[in-house]
């Protein structure tokens, strides 16, 4: 079946401007995370949704990001007035059980 | 201290070789434990979940000692697809009911011809 998939791919963006990534998990999968890696350093949790709602948003590292799910299913991260510090890979992941699966990701570049 | 450790590597094995990869983690509350694979820029892969009774698929072997905090991967005969990024994972502690995943850094794996 048709696993997670993110869009865009790529986004290049320049310092200042208001970026928005978007996830499409599993069908049927009623949780959802956002992740993201930065250059040379491991994956760090940013928000997990249970449905449309959003728990734990603890990992946001700033009031910048935000994110929402609707219809318990697609996902979008907003960060507004990008920073060049925000350039990592943005990774989208799902799940029903404890195992999650993950999205190809956006790599987002801040200029 | 990182909440799970692991050593980065880089493995650099021949071909047929076997190769362990060892990782502890902090917190004694984990419930799951896994291991991922990412290959380059690419997303992590879910390679195997991880328990106490040890687990093993195909070539691949996972063990979890609770009391020690330490979760273990054995490759054998290596094959150069496996070449890739080894990620050591648990998920948060039981009174966290996100069950967001909790990453090491991650260990690098070579297999050479």
């Amino acid at each position: 079946g048709a696993g997670v998939s993110q869009s865009p791919s790529n986004k290049v963006t320049e310092k200042g401007k208001d970026v928005e990534l978007r996830c499409d998990p599993i069908s049927g999968h009623t949780a959802l995370y956002w992740y993201r890696q930065s250059l040379g350093q491991g994956l760090e949790f940013l928000i997990y949704f249970q449905g449309n709602s959003a728990p734990d948003k603890s990992g946001l590292p700033s009031d910048r990001f935000s994110a929402e799910r609707t219809g318990g299913s697609v996902s979008t991260l907003t960060i507004q007035r990008t920073q060049q510090e925000d350039s990592a890979v943005y990774l989208c992941a799902s799940s029903w059980s404890r195992e999650q699966f993950f999205g190809p990701g956006t790599r987002l570049t801040v200029l | 201290r990182k909440e799970v450790e692991q050593d980065p590597g880089p493995f650099n094995v021949p071909e047929g070789a076997t190769v362990a990869f060892n990782c502890t983690y902090s917190n004694s509350a984990s419930q799951s434990f896994f291991w991922y694979r990412q290959d380059c820029r690419k997303e992590p892969k879910l390679l195997m979940s991880v328990y106490s009774s040890g687990n093993e698929d195909g070539r691949f072997t996972a063990q979890l000692n609770r009391a020690s905090q330490y979760i273990s991967l054995l490759i054998r005969d290596s094959k150069l697809s496996d070449s890739a990024t080894y990620l050591c994972v648990v998920n948060s502690p039981k009174w966290d009911s996100s069950y967001k995943l909790i990453f090491g850094s991650g260990t690098r794996l070579l297999v050479r011809p």
